[in-house]
C-alpha cells in the first residue's frame, strides 16, 4: 500500500517555463514532507521541505506548496533548466508509526533546451 | 568538507556469498539508514540506527544485517539469504534520533550486481 504517490513518473518542459511536479499521500499521521533530487547513479540531495503548519515554502526558484485537505504537495520550479533535469522524489514523515520517512516512487524531469 | 560517502561504487556477489558495503560519515549525525532502490521504485528501508550499538529493521530487513559499532560507521551485509540483491543501495544520516522523519542526507550510493 503506497502512502506517499507520484502518479506521473516523467514530464517534460521547456527550458525558462514553469515545472510542477506532483505528490499525493495518504496518511493522515504525515506532518512533515520534503523533496529531493537525484541524478542518475548518485544519492539524492535535498531540495526543499516544508511542515504542515505551512502551506507554502518558498526557496530561489523552487516552491512547495501544500494542501492539507486534499493530502497533495507540489513543486514548482521557475524558472525551469536544463541543470534541473532529474529524478525528484518526494517524501514525508509524521508521528507513531508514520516517524519514517516514506517515499514516492519518483518522476523523471526532463527539462528541454 | 563533511560527507557521507560509500564504497564501492559498484560491487559484484557470486551466489551463496556475503558482501558487506561501506558507509562513513564525518557529519557527527546521531543516525543512519540504508535504502534500497529498484528501477521505477521510491526509496525502500532496510534497517536504521538511532545510536551506537543500536538498530532497528526497516520495511524490507529479510537477508541484511548491520552493525553500528562506531557512530560514524554503519556497513551493511547482504547476505546469501537475500534472493534478489541486485539494486542501488543508499546510505543516509540525519542529525539527531529525536525525530525519524528528519532531513536526511544521502551518500553517492552503491551499485550491487550478482554475477
Amino acid at each position: 500500500d503506497q502512502q506517499v504517490k507520484q502518479n506521473s513518473p516523467s514530464l517534460s518542459v521547456q527550458e525558462g517555463r514553469i515545472s510542477i511536479l506532483n505528490c499525493d499521500y495518504t496518511n493522515s499521521m504525515f506532518d512533515y514532507f520534503l523533496w529531493y533530487k537525484k541524478y542518475p547513479a548518485e544519492g539524492p540531495t535535498f531540495l526543499i521541505s516544508i511542515s504542515s503548519i505551512k502551506d507554502k515554502n518558498e526557496d530561489g526558484r523552487f516552491t512547495v506548496f501544500l494542501n492539507k485537505s486534499a493530502k497533495h504537495l507540489s513543486l514548482h520550479i521557475v524558472p525551469s533548466q536544463p541543470g534541473d533535469s532529474a529524478v525528484y522524489f518526494c517524501a514525508a514523515s509524521g508521528l507513531g508509526s508514520a516517524r519514517q520517512l516514506t517515499f514516492g516512487s519518483g518522476t523523471q524531469l526532463t527539462v528541454l533546451p | 568538507d563533511g560527507g557521507i560517502t560509500q564504497s564501492p561504487k559498484y560491487l559484484f556477489r557470486k551466489e551463496g556469498q556475503n558482501v558487506t558495503l561501506s558507509c562513513e560519515q564525518n557529519l557527527n549525525h546521531d543516525a543512519m539508514y540504508w535504502y534500497r532502490q529498484d528501477p521505477g521504485q521510491g526509496l525502500r528501508l532496510i534497517y536504521y540506527s538511532q545510536i551506537v550499538n543500536d538498530f532497528q529493521k526497516g520495511d524490507i530487513a529479510e537477508g541484511y544485517s548491520v552493525s553500528r559499532e562506531k557512530k560514524e560507521s554503519f556497513p551493511l551485509t547482504v547476505t546469501s539469504a537475500q534472493k534478489n540483491p541486485t539494486a542501488f543501495y543508499l546510505c543516509a544520516s540525519s542529525i539527531s534520533s529525536a525525530a525519524l522523519g528528519e532531513t536526511q542526507y544521502f551518500g553517492p550510493g552503491t551499485r550491487l550486481l550478482v554475477l
